[in-house]
């Protein structure tokens, strides 16, 4: 138990639906963000959001549509997604955004675009 | 700019063998420097982290890491090898006081041979 908890663990969708993913995070951190991992590739980090206000897009594409309603709570709204996207994201999240601080990561969701 | 660097994609060592883990990083002035593991199906857990203070970092499960300013290196050890600790690892760095958040290696993939 990581103390953050992603939903759903496995998505398949198609490229014209639309879907969300969900984190929560039950640390009291006030930093979150996501992440992308695919096969023989480094992590890319996509989105921080640190009290709510979004403080990175790491030039996602727009498909990609994050909400951070508060500081608990991070979404990743999808649509109209491509073969390229699919991939395990991870969401994480930590006390604040720097000094250090490590990142507690989800256990993922695999998202497979069919 | 900051990089880092794990030259292995793959490490193999017999149970009970000490292990090695190497990463290399590059910023241009003080770093964060941290280990994170990753099992199957699994986010990314914090082992541990170099911010300021003694050169050898001791962790979770027995790891520890030695900060080598001159070489630009932080190597994850452990003196005896479990099967259990067969995982892919990453190394990560942040430049402190840089509003650039953490840069990721590509991982290295520890196989612990019984």
């Amino acid at each position: 138990e990581t103390g953050v908890t992603q939903t759903p663990r496995h998505l398949v969708m198609g490229m014209t639906n639309k879907k969300s993913l969900k984190c929560e995070q039950h640390l009291g951190h006030n930093a979150m963000y996501w992440y992308k991992q695919s096969a023989k590739k480094p992590l890319e980090l996509m989105f921080v959001y640190n009290f709510k206000e979004q403080t990175e897009n790491n030039s996602v594409p727009s498909r990609f549509s994050p909400e951070c309603p508060n500081s608990s709570h991070l979404f990743l709204h999808l649509h109209t997604l491509q073969p390229e996207d699919s991939a395990l994201y991870l969401c994480a999240s930590s006390q604040d955004e720097g000094r250090g601080q490590p990142q507690h990561f989800g256990d993922g969701t695999r998202l497979s675009i069919l | 700019a900051q990089s880092v660097a794990q030259p292995e994609d793959q490490v193999n060592v017999a149970e009970g063998n000490p292990l090695t883990v190497k990463c290399t990083y590059s910023v241009s002035g003080n770093p964060y420097l941290f280990w994170y593991v990753q099992y199957p199906n699994r986010g990314l857990q914090f082992l541990l982290k170099y911010i300021t203070g003694d050169n050898l970092v001791k962790g979770s499960y027995g790891f520890e890491a030695e900060f080598n300013k001159s070489q630009t290196s932080f190597h994850l050890k452990k003196p005896s090898a479990l099967v259990s600790d067969s995982a892919l690892y990453f190394c990560a760095v942040r430049e402190r006081g840089s509003a650039r958040q953490l840069t990721f290696g590509s991982g290295t993939q520890l196989t612990v041979l019984p």
